[in-house]
């Protein structure tokens, strides 16, 4: 059963830049399936920021397509998220999920809060 | 402002029926398969529905999905109240090249 931890720091100051770890166990990162990377503001629904195919091919939210990079280390089985010039907007519980498409994401991380404050 | 039309709470009592709305467009639920998430309070979204109407393996049959144009519909039946949750629809848009989810509906079991 595919698990996968997001793992971070939990504070960011602005306008640095954020950078998230999700580790996936129990299935290979280089399989047919889309890693992605989910956020949630509190009290509030959820956002997708950007998907990445086993193959290297990208899909970023375009709202927030200038700031982030997603990318694979297949030996480590990790992908990553970095988001640049980070706002207070920009804090969330995010979520790293695991896509048979880019759309229906089977599997998710439990998240981790990061907060962006000074 | 979501994508993603939803209402933000639908009520019922235990054993009863609910039903969930989602309103799109021609770019999003129009041209796209529709995926429902369930989020239990303080837990990761979990796939309650996916290509419209399909349960994933475990996902009880009291949840139904269905579409038709540019909306989508959840159904609930026989309401428990390990059910109450929030629920959330997702699209791909073709105009935003973009994964588009609704607001949310909170589901509350009287």
């Amino acid at each position: 059963q595919v698990q996968l931890q997001e793992s971070g720091p939990g504070l960011v100051k602005p306008p640095e830049t954020l950078s998230l770890t999700c580790t996936v166990s129990g299935a290979s990162i280089s399989s047919m399936n889309y890693w992605s990377w989910i956020r949630q503001p509190p009290g509030k629904g959820l956002e997708w920021i950007t998907s990445i195919y086993y193959n290297g091919d990208t899909h970023y939210n375009p709202s927030l397509k200038s700031r982030i990079t997603i990318s694979v280390d297949a030996s480590k089985n990790q992908f990553f998220l970095k988001l640049n010039s980070v706002t207070a907007a920009d804090t969330a519980m995010y979520y790293c999920a695991r896509g048979i498409t880019v759309l229906t994401l089977d599997s998710w991380g439990q998240g981790t809060l990061v907060t962006v404050s000074s | 402002q979501s994508v993603l039309t939803q209402p933000p709470s639908v009520s019922a009592a235990a054993g009863q029926k609910v039903t969930i709305s989602c309103s799109g467009s021609s770019s999003n639920i129009g041209n796209s398969y529709l995926c429902w998430y369930q989020q239990l309070p303080g837990t990761a979204p979990k796939l309650l529905i996916y290509d419209n109407n399909i349960r994933p393996s475990g996902i009880p049959d009291r949840f139904s999905g269905s579409k038709s144009g540019t909306s989508a519909t959840l159904g609930i039946t026989g309401l428990q109240t390990g059910d109450e949750a929030d629920y959330y629809c997702g699209a791909w848009d073709t105009s935003l090249s973009a994964v588009v989810f609704g607001g949310g509906t909170k589901v509350t079991v009287l």
